[in-house]
């Protein structure tokens, strides 16, 4: 079975650019979650996707903004790129029924430098 | 913030030695999970307890919870080099499933 996959797996932009990256989840699994990962804060949630809709979300500026496909693949997309967005972002699927107790499967991460 | 802590921050033993890591959290939750990392890749999932239950194993990994202190450990015995990673506890705000990682615990096993 196929793993959750993201591309690009990196990608440079300059400051004040926008960038879209996107996932594809486990075949079955609806759920799809971003996380944001720097040295600096660590592990962030950014938002979660079930059935196309937002389900949760995290504290991050309205740059940040995400979508689901009746598919379930999803997309992500950062506008007026800043410096601290630089970043790996990870996608993952969980079958989720939105109760908590099923793991998440990460997907190997988006590397995103702003320059 | 609600991210939970993890301690140690980095961990540096011998094959063939036990690492234990431990995690504390803030919130109520449903159950903890625990995460490894290979360097700037994706995280992947090790073992998943729930609040109800207080210890588990899976094949070298040794997981507790202690929902009175929030707190969590996870053991890994008789380490390999290949054990090398950084690892995360996970806990999900309560009857969602939005993950709130720890810091995380760099460890390193030298051959």
């Amino acid at each position: 079975k196929a793993g959750v996959t993201q591309t690009p797996r990196y990608l440079i932009k300059t400051r004040g650019q926008q960038v879209t990256l996107s996932c594809s989840p486990i075949s079955g699994h609806r759920s799809v979650s971003w996380y944001q990962q720097t040295p600096g804060q660590g592990l962030q949630f950014l938002f979660e996707y079930f059935s196309e809709t937002q389900r949760n979300k995290g504290n991050f500026p309205g740059r940040f903004s995400g979508r689901q496909f009746s598919n379930s693949r999803s997309e992500m997309n950062v506008s007026t790129l800043e410096l601290g967005d630089s970043a790996l972002y990870l996608c993952a699927s969980s079958r989720s029924r939105g109760r908590g107790n099923t793991e998440a499967f990460f997907g190997q991460g988006t590397r995103l430098t702003v320059v | 913030s609600q991210q939970g802590e993890e301690d140690p921050q980095a961990l540096s033993i011998q094959e063939g030695e036990n690492a234990t890591m431990n995690c504390s959290y803030k919130t109520s939750i449903n159950n903890l999970q625990w995460y490894r990392q290979n360097s700037g890749r994706g995280l992947v999932h090790l073992i998943l307890i729930r609040s109800n239950e207080r210890e588990k194993h899976s094949g070298r990994l040794r997981v507790t919870l202690d929902t009175s202190k929030k707190s969590s450990s996870l053991l890994i015995t008789a380490s390999r080099a290949a054990d090398t990673a950084s690892y995360f506890c996970a806990t999900d705000l309560y009857n969602t499933d939005k993950l709130i990682f720890g810091t995380g615990t760099r460890l390193q096993v030298f051959p």
